[in-house]
């Protein structure tokens, strides 16, 4: 299947450390996506990277995408409390093909 | 922009009964929308992918005469959980697209299902 893996599952960081979070998925992608998630509520979209893309930036948030190796990056930046959630990472397949795939995600819990 | 409401947001019903949850855009036509559904710390599952006017496409394991989706206008979706059972409690989530652009899914708050 193209569900994508993430690691780690759960990370636990103190206030104003960065987060890296990893997502590994199977086949060719044309877009692959963050979505963060609090507990309990629906998804959030962070950012969209394309696949002839390397790295993108959005605040204090960085992504990077390997398409040789199937795998993407999630860079938090100087984390808050508030950045306490799940994250996940979601693969389209085809352009206009809106069909996404999340990843297994990511707790993330930033200790104040 | 790009608001999408689910309604409702909990609901608890008896096993055997049907439960019907509402899925809007309100200020987008969605040419597109997904239902997924997500167990406790797991992650979004796609139950089917819902095109306005016509039958929904169901991924494979989902049982389409369980899962009623109508989508019967650009802003609005529905989800029926026919005759439904303790294992079907669970959170139920849509998105809408567009259609245009890089095909961003917007995401409603959810409905957590539970059926006792």
């Amino acid at each position: 299947s193209q569900q994508g893996e993430e690691d780690p599952q759960a990370l636990s960081i103190q206030e104003g450390e960065n987060a890296t979070m990893n997502c590994s998925y199977k086949t060719s992608i044309n877009n692959l996506q963050w979505y963060r998630q609090n507990s309990g509520r629906g998804l959030v979209h962070l950012i969209l990277i394309r696949s002839n893309e390397r790295e993108k930036h959005s605040g204090r948030l960085r992504v990077t995408l390997d398409t040789s190796k199937k795998s993407s990056s999630l860079l938090i930046t100087a984390s808050r409390a508030a950045d306490t959630a799940s994250y996940f990472c979601a693969t389209a397949l085809n352009f206009g093909n809106e069909k996404l795939t999340f990843g297994t995600g990511t707790r993330l819990t930033i200790i104040p | 922009g790009a608001v999408v409401s689910q309604h409702p947001s909990r609901v608890i019903c008896k096993s055997g009964t049907s439960v019907k949850i509402e899925c809007r855009s309100l200020d987008f036509q969605a040419t597109t929308m997904f239902w997924y559904r997500q167990f406790p710390k797991q992650s979004l599952m796609l139950m089917a992918t819902s095109n306005e006017g016509s039958k929904a496409t169901y991924e494979q394991g989902v049982e389409k005469d369980k899962f009623l989706i109508n989508h019967a206008s650009l802003t609005l979706s529905t989800l029926t959980v026919t005759s439904a059972h303790p294992e079907d409690s669970s959170f139920y989530i849509c998105s809408a697209t567009t259609g245009v652009g890089d095909y961003e899914q917007y995401f409603g708050p959810g409905t957590r299902l539970t059926v006792t």
